[in-house]
């Protein structure tokens, strides 16, 4: 079948950094993006690899490498704001998205 | 250039009432998904529609639920007879015809069976 892994919870400090994997197992993989959902909000876009390697977009990175099957989401100098879920996703046979169960980010001060 | 809408923002209904979700895609999209979540969950995928047309509904339920997204309009989802179940977040996202991996959300509705 068609599935995405990531861990349930992660927690790190103000300021620090951290690192949000993904592994997948799905049939004719074309690349990997990454959402962000606040409580209560909506997913918002944070980024889209379709090629292997590391893309990088302010504090925000992410790495993708297709022949592990595997990504990550890497957030630099954690901000209180950017406590939410993250969810990696990625397209499936059937021109839909698949989604990850989500990580839920915890940031203490 | 306004986002993806959704209304209404908060549904209730009772038990064997009907529900209607509306979703205008972003100016531009002509690809509408409808996605729902369940609290401390990841978003389920239920359908992905063109203008007039369903392109996938693997993730709808079999019975109840339907979608369209016609030619003028916004896409709208229907549950018809809701049970208790049926409370969650709906989610619509739109995009571009090349842009299956960026897809831009609505605010959501929250449907609440009573």
């Amino acid at each position: 079948g068609q599935s995405l892994e990531q861990p349930s919870e992660v927690t790190a400090v103000e300021g620090a950094i951290v690192q949000i994997n993904c592994t997948y197992q799905t049939s004719g993989f074309y690349g990997l993006s990454w959402y962000q959902q606040h409580d209560g909000g909506a997913p918002t876009f944070l980024s889209y690899n379709a090629l292997d390697g590391l893309e990088e977009t302010g504090r925000f990175s992410s790495f993708l490498s297709r022949s592990d099957s595997y990504g990550y989401l890497l957030l630099q100098e954690l901000q209180m704001k950017d406590s939410a879920s993250y969810f990696c996703a990625g397209p499936g046979s059937n021109y839909q998205l698949i989604w990850g169960a989500g990580t839920k980010l915890i940031i203490k001060p | 250039n306004a986002g993806v809408m959704q209304n209404p923002r908060h549904l209730v209904r009772r038990r064997g009432q009907e529900a209607r979700l509306r979703c205008s895609p972003m100016k531009g999209h002509s690809h509408v998904y409808w996605y729902r979540q369940l609290p401390e969950e990841g978003l389920k995928f239920m359908v992905y529609l063109q203008k007039e047309n369903i392109i996938d509904e693997s993730g709808m339920p079999k019975e109840r639920f339907s979608a369209e997204f016609p030619k003028e309009g916004p896409s709208i989802l229907r549950i018809q007879q809701v049970v208790r179940g049926d409370s969650a977040a709906y989610f619509c996202a739109s995009s571009p015809p090349s842009g299956l991996n960026e897809q831009f959300f609505g605010p959501g509705t929250r449907l609440t069976v009573l």
